[in-house]
């Protein structure tokens, strides 16, 4: 099974700053099994980013992912007032198990 | 537009059963490996386990944490797919989610259905 492990645990930022999410894995990830959700209080998921960096549709270009091997960011420039929420990185590499990362809450500063 | 709706969600008994349904529509339902993802209260999303799609053969997988308990099943002609956890325990109490989506990613989700053990 491979574990995510993201850092920071909470990250405050003010809107128009940049914010740079981790998320590294115990084994090694194909790019194309890396993906990154956000959610909202009462929401469900929202796939941000697929295949590392791919922007999933509707998804505005200030998200932005990039990493390989066993490190992987997600990058959020110029925050604005509705990025505040919880991010979480998912593999999905075969054989299963898909695991999720324990999430990095985003909070306004 | 793609729609997954969950049901079946309430309260269980500890050692009882409980079966969840997901009704899909707008994708061709057959070919979508369907996951299930659950939530609990506070807590992060864990990953249950999904069943492939029919073209795939349409075996299962389940997270180690729900292997024996939890049975994912499908009905084409439906569009749905169904989890059923059995001996419920407390700690089984989460939101549950239908997923699926392409790229290796879930890209469509439900709206979450609410299951709470307890006696």
């Amino acid at each position: 099974e491979i574990f995510l492990t993201q850092s920071p645990g909470t990250l405050s930022l003010s809107p128009g700053e940049r914010a740079t999410l981790s998320c590294r894995a115990s084994q090694s990830v194909s790019i194309s099994y890396l993906a990154w959700y956000q959610q909202k209080p009462g929401q469900a998921p929202r796939l941000l980013i697929y295949g590392t960096s791919s922007r999933a549709a509707g998804i505005p270009d200030r998200f932005s992912g990039s990493g390989s091997g066993t490190d992987f960011t997600l990058t959020i420039t110029r925050l604005e007032p509705e990025d505040f929420a919880i991010y979480y990185c998912q593999q999905s590499s075969r054989p299963p198990p898909y695991t999720f990362g324990q999430g990095t809450k985003l909070e306004m500063k | 537009e793609v729609q997954l709706v969950e049901s079946g969600g309430g309260l269980g008994q500890p050692g009882r059963s409980l079966r969840l349904s997901c009704l899909t529509s707008g994708i061709t339902f057959r070919s979508y490996d369907m996951n299930w993802v659950r939530q609990a209260p506070g807590k992060g999303l864990e990953w249950i386990g999904f069943i492939r799609g029919d073209i795939y053969g349409g075996t299962v997988e389940y997270a180690a944490s729900v292997k024996g308990r939890a049975t994912i099943s499908r009905d084409d002609s439906k569009e749905t797919s169904y989890l059923q956890m059995d001996s419920l325990r407390v700690e089984d109490t989460a939101v549950y989610y239908c997923t699926t989506g392409t790229h290796f990613a879930f890209d469509f989700w439900g709206q979450g259905a609410l299951v709470t053990v307890s006696s």
